[in-house]
């Protein structure tokens, strides 16, 4: 089946720095990719969906300067959290969907942590 | 505003019998419904769908029922195995519209 891997798988930082998550389609070329944010007991919310090449389009309520987002190739979406603040400890997942197929394929998610 | 909601965290059944897992939507424009099975430090894998078309789908031990009058679906795992042990979300999409919306998921855990 088709495989998406992200890393780092956890991360720690100080409020302030900026933290960069790779989601990446591993057996497959990926057209879209989804970055969603899980907070405790609530469900995944889609944050911005990208697509390779053009920028990315963001869901209502999701700051764009802050949650820069590239999908520089088929196989890689990056998504960086700038100047993180603790509010912005979260579970962050990316999916990726197939070319002419829109099912999507998860990561395993990066869990973030800012003190 | 949440508009998939699966008001049961948690879930437990004993191995062989069957697990209901049950979904509510709000949205009327949504036309497709999945089921995600999610294990610890893994990403949700697709289980099981439905259109709005059908009130019912099958594959082997999982079903899913959907009623759009009361917009309500629900997961039949019947027989429930030690496997089955995960969190599973429910997701919803409209109209050809890639993006999902997805309830919190419930925690089942099925005992020996």
């Amino acid at each position: 089946g088709a495989v998406v891997s992200q890393h780092p798988s956890r991360v720690i930082c100080k409020s302030g720095t900026s933290v960069k998550i790779e989601c990446r389609s591993l057996d497959f070329q990926a057209t879209t990719m989804f970055w969603y944010r899980q907070f405790p007991k609530q469900s995944l919310m889609l944050m911005a969906t990208s697509n390779e090449g053009s920028k990315a389009t963001y869901e209502q309520g999701v700051e764009k300067d802050k949650f820069l987002i590239n999908h520089a190739s088929l196989t890689l979406s990056t998504l960086t959290v700038t100047s993180a603040h603790p509010e912005d400890s979260s579970f962050y997942i990316c999916s990726a969907s197939l070319i002419l197929d829109n099912e999507q394929f998860f990561g395993p998610g990066t869990r973030l942590t800012v003190l | 505003d949440q508009q998939v909601k699966q008001n049961s965290p948690s879930l437990s059944v004993q191995e062989g019998r069957i697990s209901i897992l049950n979904c509510d939507y709000t949205n009327s424009m949504f036309d497709y419904f999945l089921w995600y099975k999610k294990y610890p430090a893994e990403g949700p894998t697709f289980l099981i769908s439905i259109s709005s078309i059908k009130d019912k789908n099958e594959d082997g031990r999982f079903t899913v029922f959907l009623n759009k009058s009361a917009k309500h679906l629900s997961l039949h795992i019947v027989p429930s195995q030690p496997g089955d042990s995960a969190v599973y979300f429910c997701a919803a999409s409209r109209g050809g519209d890639y993006k999902l919306s997805f309830g919190a998921g419930t925690t089942v855990t099925v005992r020996a």
